[in-house]
């Protein structure tokens, strides 16, 4: 089946960092693929997405390429913001049959930035 | 993108009683809403699939009869928590897929079950 699988966090970095979360998966063919962030108790929110191979997402700063060569969806930001502290998740839905809508999440990533 | 709300935000019961949580869809009919559960510092666990109209389909391990979904609406579904006990404390969170298959989620509910 379907699997994503994120870097081990806890990630902590100071301000002005340069960021990269690590993300691959598996799946039968042509997911699209999520970002999405959870600040403290709070639902999930989108970040960005890419919905096929060699798609650039991009948000607030934080970018992701869809590689399909590579089965990698890796989120990185050029300098992070205290407020970027949250955890986030990487996933994919696979848009065919039975698991039409379902996301398949990655375990999370806990991000902290110190000023 | 499409706003999806929920009540409560947080509940407080007792063992045995029963918690209804609601999820509603303000801007976009949802014919499909999904509940998952998250433990502390852990992903999401897909519970079931809310289905407007129809039964909802539920994840393996997921007990239908402790989980009731009512998805009455194409704005609202709604989670029961039948005889809620400790091991039941939880936050759960709705989404709906909308627009470009993209899935918008609700802010959560943080249930905790005394």
């Amino acid at each position: 089946g379907d699997s994503v699988t994120q870097m081990e966090g806890p990630v902590t970095l100071s301000e002005e960092a340069f960021l990269t979360i690590n993300c691959t998966y598996t799946a039968t063919g042509y997911p699209s693929l999520f970002w999405y962030v959870q600040y403290p108790g709070e639902g999930l929110q989108l970040l960005l997405k890419a919905t096929k191979a060699d798609d650039k997402g991009s948000n607030k700063g934080f970018e992701a390429t869809y590689r399909k060569e590579t089965t990698s969806f890796h989120l990185e930001k050029g300098s992070v913001q205290v407020s970027d502290s949250a955890v986030y998740f990487c996933a994919l839905l696979n848009a065919g049959g039975t698991s039409y809508g379902k996301l398949t999440f990655g375990q999370g990533t806990i991000l902290t930035v110190h000023p | 993108g499409a706003v999806v709300s929920q009540h409560p935000s947080r509940v407080i019961c007792k063992s045995g009683t029963s918690v209804k949580i609601e999820c509603r869809s303000l801007d976009f009919q949802a014919t499909t809403m999904f509940w998952y559960r998250q433990f502390p510092k852990q992903s999401l666990m897909l519970m079931a699939t809310s289905n407007e109209g129809s039964k909802a389909t539920y994840e393996q391990g997921v007990e239908k009869d402790k989980f009731l979904i009512n998805h009455a609406s194409l704005t609202l579904s709604t989670l029961t928590v039948t005889s809620a006990h400790p091991e039941d404390s939880s936050f759960y969170i709705c989404s709906i897929t909308g627009y470009a298959d993209t899935q918008y989620f609700g802010p959560g509910t943080r249930l905790t079950v005394l």
